[in-house]
């Protein structure tokens, strides 16, 4: 049962228009959100989080917003630079516990 | 600053070999992540310690899969015997303050059985 869905497996933006990843989750009970990025043969690195008491959280060009109602997480890129071309991961935790990844979303930013 | 470590980056073995995957972690954090990266089930928790004692391994697949931390610099994960369904990214992350926090990945193994 996959707790965390990203249902676009590829995101194709031009460069800079805005890029929204999204990221669905079932559990209620998850309290804190993270957006990882990956590049190709590299491990993922953290990007941006965001805590359930929040319905928003912004760090320069990266925007996360949470939807608690619609247990909807997504990340907003503006504007879009070829060097955001790489894999991106939502995970989503309870309490102090594991990090529940989805399945990642490819994005390409053509120039 | 080295961040987390890992070797072998790649692995080739054949099936019924044992395979040990190797994890250096960030001097400093107390938790470390093993995780497994395919492309049908993305990027799956396999286990995590807290202060070099398991927390939650419910993540393994089955028993040929062990992990262990004998200390706080170092673990391992290891595959007796190998498959080819075991094929994947094996990757390792570590932890200040616990899974909730920003985990920091290694660089990864990746594991070809044939």
């Amino acid at each position: 049962d996959q707790q965390v869905k990203q249902n676009s497996p590829s995101l194709s933006v031009q460069e800079g228009r805005i890029s929204i990843l999204n990221c669905d989750y079932t559990n209620s009970m998850f309290d804190y959100f993270l957006w990882y990025k990956k590049y190709p043969a590299e491990g993922p690195t953290f990007l941006i989080s965001i805590s359930s008491i929040k319905d928003k959280n912004e760090d320069g060009r990266f925007t996360v917003f949470l939807n608690k109602s619609a247990k909807h997480l997504s990340l907003h890129i503006v504007p879009s630079q070829p060097g955001d071309s790489a894999v991106y991961f939502c995970a989503a935790s309870v309490g102090a516990q594991k990090l529940v990844f989805g399945q990642g979303t490819r994005l390409t930013i053509n120039p | 600053d080295a961040g987390v470590i890992q070797s072998p980056r790649h692995e080739v073995t054949e099936m019924g070999q044992e395979v040990t995957l190797r994890c250096k972690p960030i001097s400093g954090h107390n938790s470390l992540f093993w995780y497994r990266q395919t492309m049908m089930r993305g990027l799956e928790l396999l286990i995590y310690f807290n202060n070099n004692v398991p927390i939650d391994d419910s993540g393994m697949p089955e028993d040929r899969f062990s992990a262990k931390m004998p200390n706080a610099s170092f673990s391992t994960l290891k595959i007796q015997p190998s498959e080819p369904r075991d094929s994947a990214v094996y990757f390792c992350a570590s932890s200040l303050h616990g899974s909730s926090y920003e985990q920091y990945f290694g660089p990864g193994t990746r594991l070809t059985v044939t």
